[in-house]
């Protein structure tokens, strides 16, 4: 079975500091990751996600996040953070299916509120 | 560019009433999710259906029923309505099942209150 942690269930940084959101999973098989940001009374918006390939992936809004395989964990970043970066951040894993009629079944964390100080 | 479609937005029902949730995937996607979101809480995965067929069963209760039709929208049916029930409920689509290059695209939600 796979899971996801988040360290932090609210992180709050000065505007223009660094954004480190952190994310540990288990999967018993390289997973899919993905990243979804969730402002109040929106949907789910995917920001990046590693599938294969590099493991320093870049996403949306200048946030980027790192596939480490020897330490589980795909932390999220962004070297300044915005006003309009406050929202819930969700780090989600999803087993690789490779054939069949397979789905995109996610499970997410718990989620990270994030809060932006002026 | 058209999104995935939910409604309705918001709906109150009272226990043991009954609901339907619509969902209008990306027009070509063929394959649709439902999430339930409880107050303060994460995602969980309900049920996926992939060519009108259920492709993956998560955490659906029993009272919870779920199909996708010709034109690939789907409806989640709620009956016998619990407090535990309140929730957002999250739609997605994508075009075909997992691959590397596949995402899938959320809707804005319904959120059920039932009272």
């Amino acid at each position: 079975a796979q899971s996801v942690t988040q360290l932090g269930s609210h992180v709050s940084v000065s505007e223009g500091a660094l954004v480190l959101l952190r994310c540990n999973y288990s999967s018993s098989v390289p997973p899919y990751l993905f990243w979804y940001v969730q402002y109040p009374n929106q949907g789910l918006q995917l920001l990046l996600k590693y599938t294969t390939g590099a493991t320093l992936v870049k996403g949306i809004n200048g946030f980027e996040a790192e596939f480490k395989k020897s330490e589980t964990s795909f932390h999220l970043t962004k070297p300044s953070a915005h006003m309009s970066d406050a929202a819930e951040y969700f780090c989600a894993v999803s087993d690789r299916k490779d054939s069949g009629a397979g789905s995109y079944q996610l499970t997410f964390g718990k989620g990270t509120k994030l809060s932006v100080i002026p | 560019a058209a999104g995935v479609i939910q409604s309705p937005r918001h709906l109150i029902k009272e226990k043991r009433e009954t609901a339907t949730l619509k969902c209008y995937p990306i027009p070509r996607h063929d394959t649709v999710y439902w999430y339930q979101q409880g107050p303060g809480q994460d995602p969980q995965f309900l049920i996926s259906f992939y060519e009108k067929m259920q492709s993956d069963k998560g955490s659906i209760p029993d009272r919870f029923s779920a199909q996708q039709f010709s034109d690939y929208h789907s409806e989640l049916n709620m009956s016998s309505l619990e407090l535990g029930d309140s929730a957002l409920y999250f739609c997605a689509s994508s075009l075909l099942p997992a691959s590397p290059n596949t995402e899938a695209f959320f809707g804005q939600g319904t959120r059920l209150t039932v009272v």
